[in-house]
């Protein structure tokens, strides 16, 4: 079956300009993951989705960050304006929200911010 | 914050079994210990989970100590692909329950 995909994997922009990204989880996954990882950290949990609602959101800077799922399927992540700290690699992950049944993550979106 | 403990790297001689040890001394009785890795430049990706008794599938073998409190996954016959950052991480199994990841442990698995 095909995995998570994100797009893009690569993105430079400078400080104050805004940037998205996309994910398409895995076909029937009901819940969806937006993840950042800073260079030499672990993944860290920005908002869950489930179906097209928001599970948790309380580690997402709402001040400049925005999700959507619109349909309950692809999802959008946003940074508006985008700060220097926000360089990272944003990672989408999904999952059948069935119990003990893993999260399968895409490859995720290098983001630096100049 | 990560509920777990791990050493921040690890050399292993390609062919020998890699041990990578993991603290979880405050997991709670109904919380499981996954095991993801990272490789460089892709997503984490899943390894094995258990409760408390050991287990193994085709990638690893995990053994859990009797008070719950440690864990060792064990890669048999580790391999240059093998290098990657493993992370350990102790989590109730519900389905939608999102994993909370530490600093892991960087294998290096050397020719």
């Amino acid at each position: 079956e095909a995995g998570v995909a994100q797009s893009p994997r690569y993105k430079i922009i400078e400080k104050r300009q805004s940037v998205a990204f996309w994910c398409n989880p895995i076909s029937g996954h009901a819940t969806l993951y937006w993840y950042q990882q800073i260079l030499g950290q672990g993944p860290k949990l920005l908002i869950q989705f489930q179906n097209n609602g928001v599970v948790d959101d309380s580690q997402l800077p709402k001040d400049r960050f925005s999700a959507e799922r619109l349909k309950g399927v692809d999802s959008t992540l946003k940074i508006q304006p985008a700060k220097l700290e926000d360089s990272a690699v944003y990672l989408c992950a999904s999952s059948p929200g069935i119990i003990l049944v893993e999260q399968f993550f895409g490859p995720g979106t290098r983001l630096t911010v100049l | 914050d990560a509920k777990t403990t791990q050493p921040p790297s690890m050399d292993c001689a390609e062919g020998r079994a890699a041990n990578l040890p993991c603290n979880h001394s405050t997991i709670s009785g109904n919380e499981y210990v996954y095991w993801y890795r990272q490789i460089h430049s892709q997503g984490p990706q899943y390894i094995i989970h258990g409760l408390k008794n050991n287990e193994t599938n085709e990638m690893a073998s995990l053994i859990i100590t009797e008070d719950r409190k440690s864990s060792t996954l064990i890669l048999p016959h580790a391999t240059l692909r093998d290098t990657a950052v493993y992370y350990c991480i102790v989590r109730f199994p519900s389905g939608n329950t999102p994993l909370v990841f530490g600093k892991g442990t960087r294998l290096s698995v050397i020719a």
